[in-house]
């Protein structure tokens, strides 16, 4: 299986912040990247797909970048709604796996 | 727009199997593909298994031979049924709908989930 190391696990941010979360990959994975968001007590909600993709009706804060085995996720001008958990998930290969998460929180 | 919906018992006692149902409205479950994913305090988000159209399955190597994962066309459902669980299983388990990656990979992302449903392993 193909191990991922998410980082940082914790991010303490302001609302209007731009941030970044890392994804890194044991081995190359192309461009098979997904990114997700989960709230407390939700189901984890697509953010991005094939690493650059926005999916339909996420606002264009949210972006993505890399390829091969590191990859990022910014969000600019961050929103309260934002404050969240967020995974991404690789499917380059089977099983696919998931990033251990990053809990983005208020400062 | 798809909607999934978890159902089954939340309590399941060790070496008993587990048996989960996903009910999917606003798309066909045999046109689709599907997965289910679990999460738990200490794993994290855990791929179970997916679901091709086709009927074809592909399941997480640590849960082959105790996996299956079918459809239920009448219903509109698929299932998920885990035998002899132990309470490593415990967990918040979701189905969802997997949009295949390219040609080139056999799996993909998860752009529809159910809201979940916990269930824990004891006696």
């Amino acid at each position: 299986a193909i191990w991922m190391t998410q980082s940082p696990t914790l991010l303490s941010a302001s609302t209007g912040d731009r941030v970044t979360i890392s994804c890194r990959m044991s081995q190359g994975i192309a461009t098979y990247l997904a990114w997700y968001q989960q709230k407390p007590g939700k189901a984890p909600e697509l953010l991005i797909y094939d690493t650059f993709t926005l999916q339909s009706g996420v606002p264009s804060r949210f972006s993505g970048s890399g390829s091969g085995t590191d990859f990022t996720l910014t969000i600019t001008f961050l929103q309260s709604e934002d404050f969240a958990t967020y995974y991404c998930q690789q499917y380059y290969s089977f099983p696919p796996t998931f990033g251990g998460g990053t809990r983005v929180e208020i400062k | 727009q798809v909607q999934l919906q978890e159902s089954g018992p939340g309590l399941v006692k060790p070496s008993e199997t587990l048996s989960l149902i996903c009910s999917v409205s606003g798309a066909s479950v045999t046109r689709n593909y599907w997965s289910w994913i679990r999460q738990s305090p200490g794993k994290g988000l855990e791929w179970i298994g997916d679901l091709y159209a086709s009927g074809t399955t592909n399941y997480y190597p640590s849960l082959r031979g105790r996996v299956t994962i079918s459809f239920d066309t009448s219903k509109n459902q698929f299932s998920l049924s885990l035998s002899s669980v132990t309470p490593a299983d415990t967990a918040i388990y979701y189905c969802a709908r997997l949009q295949k990656g390219g040609s080139g990979v056999v799996t993909g992302w998860l752009d529809s989930w159910g809201q979940g449903v916990l269930v824990t392993v004891s006696s």
